[in-house]
């Protein structure tokens, strides 16, 4: 699975827009992105993931870049709750079980 | 509603006294997961079952076992517990979806040896 890079750690206001980015500049055709994010001391959430067209759900977007090696998750209004490590992780389809997690990029939501 | 469930919630283990971490699901998800976390680490897959076929990752020591009685159930086991073994454990489920495996966690065991 292609590697991932995050930055280690953004600020973001409360009610404000908070846009992760990722980079991913080896994935390959049959590799998806996801996004998973874990608050303190708890499990990882499953939160987006897309192939090629930019995603949509109830806690996220995913907008990934028309040659894929890049994307961002973006959090339409940030609340203190979303305060956590956020792993960006590239993942080829069916078959491939193992999630490699990365470092992440810790995100801060400030009142 | 359903979910990933693990019992109990924080651990103590003497070292070297074998210790059985739980995991529950009532998801149906077909594929189980365990994932070692260390503080301030990322998550480290172990194993995972899908169905009743066992998968052992490369570089997980055999100081680790795992059993799956059946869909619901699965179980870590940590036969001979040292102090590095002094981490978070993480239970996973997963089902494919339209393109791909999403893995639900349950909230994790954690694991403190004396």
């Amino acid at each position: 699975d292609a590697k991932t890079t995050q930055p280690p750690s953004m600020d973001c206001a409360e009610g404000r827009a908070a846009n992760l980015p990722c980079n991913h500049s080896t994935i390959s055709g049959n590799e998806y992105v996801y996004w998973y994010r874990q608050i303190h001391s708890q499990g990882p959430q499953y939160i987006i993931h897309g192939l090629k067209n930019n995603e949509t759900n109830e806690m996220a977007s995913l907008i990934i870049t028309e040659d894929r090696k890049s994307s961002t998750l973006i959090l339409p209004h940030a609340t203190l709750r979303d305060t956590a490590v956020y792993y960006c992780i590239v993942k080829s389809g069916a078959g491939s079980y193992q999630l490699t997690f990365g470092k992440g990029t810790k995100l801060s939501v400030i009142p | 509603d359903a979910m990933v469930i693990q019992n109990p919630r924080y651990q103590v283990t003497q070292f070297g006294k074998p210790v059985t971490l739980s995991c529950s699901q009532t998801l149906n998800h077909n594929v189980m997961y365990w994932y070692q976390q260390k503080s301030s680490q990322a998550p480290k897959l172990l194993f995972h079952y899908y169905d009743k076929d066992f998968n052992n990752e490369a570089d997980t020591p055999d100081n680790f076992q795992s059993r799956r009685p059946n869909t619901s159930f699965c179980f870590l086991d940590i036969r001979s517990p040292g102090l590095g073994d002094a981490a978070m454990y993480l239970c996973a489920t997963s089902v494919r979806t339209s393109g791909g495996e999403t893995q639900y966690f349950g909230p994790g065991t954690r694991l403190l040896v004396l």
